[in-house]
């Protein structure tokens, strides 16, 4: 089956750690991105990439980081930096051509403790 | 930063009537509009896209575009309590081979039986 999976599905991170978050997809697609959605809140882009080894930042980059080794990975570090992480991370990829429309992972929700 | 407006809601609609979402958005140069239902704890799922002015009809569900009035709106038709979700509207960056969408916070509809 062709999709985009995520893992874990929940994560708990004490204060002061770093974490990764896993981003999966074997839809041959090239664009790859991180969504943070908090409570209420609509989606907010963390990082983009548009081929391997390439990436840029989205509107709240902050506290995380990224890298695109390969086509189908896409892992996302949430570093101590960031002061507060609590929050459901989405995955999404798409396509280059149509309608650039993005399909979405099912998310890992990170709790910090 | 471009702004995507949704009625937060929450919108209640009788079982077999019309639920009406609309969206404004704020830059004049997005290409595509895109609407995604959410159900609680889940990740967002594309219902549709649009990107000429008009209607577009897919089953019980159209969206209506109007770029003059920077305005797109969902209509779901025959209302089913399973559509009961949160409805967030994404539109493209101007510069659309990026890819970027731009989120509203979205409108949680409940159907009631």
């Amino acid at each position: 089956d062709g999709g985009i999976t995520q893992s874990p599905k929940y994560l708990f991170r004490k204060e002061g750690q770093n974490v990764t978050l896993s981003c999966e997809q074997n839809l041959n697609h090239d664009a790859m991105y991180w969504y943070r959605q908090d409570p209420g809140q609509g989606l907010r882009l963390i990082y983009y990439s548009q081929i391997v080894n390439d990436f840029q930042k989205g509107d709240i980059a902050e506290g995380y980081s990224v890298s695109r080794e390969k086509k189908e990975s896409f892992p996302l570090t949430v570093t101590s930096a960031q002061k507060n992480p609590t929050a459901f991370y989405l995955c999404a990829s798409r396509t280059s051509g149509g309608a650039l429309e993005q399909f979405f992972g099912p998310g890992t929700r990170l709790t910090v403790l | 930063q471009k702004e995507v407006e949704q009625n937060s809601g929450p919108l209640s609609v009788p079982e077999g009537a019309i639920a009406s979402l609309n969206c404004t958005y704020s830059d004049r140069g997005s290409q595509s509009f895109f609407w995604y239902r959410q159900y609680s704890g889940k990740s967002p799922e594309l219902i549709m896209f649009i990107y000429s002015n008009g209607d577009k009809e897919d089953g019980r569900f159209t969206a209506q575009l109007n770029k003059a009035s920077q305005y797109v709106s969902l209509l779901i038709r025959d209302s089913q309590p399973s559509d009961s979700a949160t409805y967030l509207c994404a539109v493209t960056d101007r510069g659309s081979t990026l890819g970027r969408l731009y989120f509203g916070r979205g409108t949680q509809l409940t159907v009631w039986p």
